[in-house]
């Protein structure tokens, strides 16, 4: 059974905070990192999808990073605002194509 | 681009009963996916489809849930009789082939079985 761990499980943060969340995951058989974000009463939306050993990818005000050789990613939000409260998702893939997901990071983000 | 619609998006029904789940994906995605999220876990595939044919159900429980893709395209997702552990967020995703590209989740259906 793969084990994808997030960490923390909520976080409470003020306008204007930057912030970031932590997903594991296992180092051997790695293909792909992918992150979603999941809005209440919405659906989940892909933030990125990472490959490659020390990638960076950027989008607005969210970032995030790869080791796979430790087998870690980060997310960073810089300047959080109201509307970036959601559950932040990630999902590991290995060689069979099939996403293992975390349990998630709920964000608020308080005006 | 529409995206990936689901129906109905909450249902609640008693356990034993049956309900059915619909999904129409988006146009030209060839990869479909029936995923189960319990309150406090992530999301957890249940079958995926490559166009009509089933790439992977080995974490659906065929006892009582079946799936089906009729011409490669909408899918149905079958529960039958419903337990109270099958309360849920039901959701449907779609990706342009198997392999590492994101996939396109729609709203979910919500169950909750008393």
């Amino acid at each position: 059974i793969l084990n994808v761990e997030q960490s923390p499980q909520s976080l409470h943060v003020q306008e204007g905070d930057s912030t970031n969340f932590t997903c594991s995951f296992p180092s051997s058989n790695f293909y792909a990192l992918h992150w979603y974000r999941w809005e209440t009463a919405k659906s989940p939306e892909a933030l990125f999808v990472m490959t490659l050993n020390g990638d960076e990818k950027k989008k607005g005000r969210i970032s995030a990073t790869l080791n796979t050789k430790e087998g870690y990613s980060y997310l960073y939000i810089k300047g959080s605002q109201p509307e970036d409260s959601a559950t932040y998702l990630c999902a590991f893939a290995g060689s069979n194509y099939k996403l293992t997901f975390g349990k998630g990071t709920l964000l608020t983000v308080n005006p | 681009e529409a995206g990936v619609a689901q129906s109905p998006r909450y249902k609640i029904i008693e356990k034993r009963q049956s309900v059915a789940f619909w999904c129409n994906p988006i146009s030209g995605h060839a990869t479909l996916y029936w995923y189960q999220q319990i309150l406090g876990q992530g999301p957890k595939l249940l079958i995926q489809f490559q166009n009509n044919g089933v790439v992977d159900d080995s974490q659906l429980p065929k006892d009582r849930f079946s799936a089906e893709r009729l011409k490669g395209v909408d899918s149905t997702l079958k529960i039958q009789p419903a337990k109270l552990e099958d309360s849920a967020v039901y959701l449907c995703a779609s990706s342009t082939r198997v392999g590492y590209n994101e996939q396109f989740f729609g709203p979910g259906t919500r169950l909750t079985v008393l």
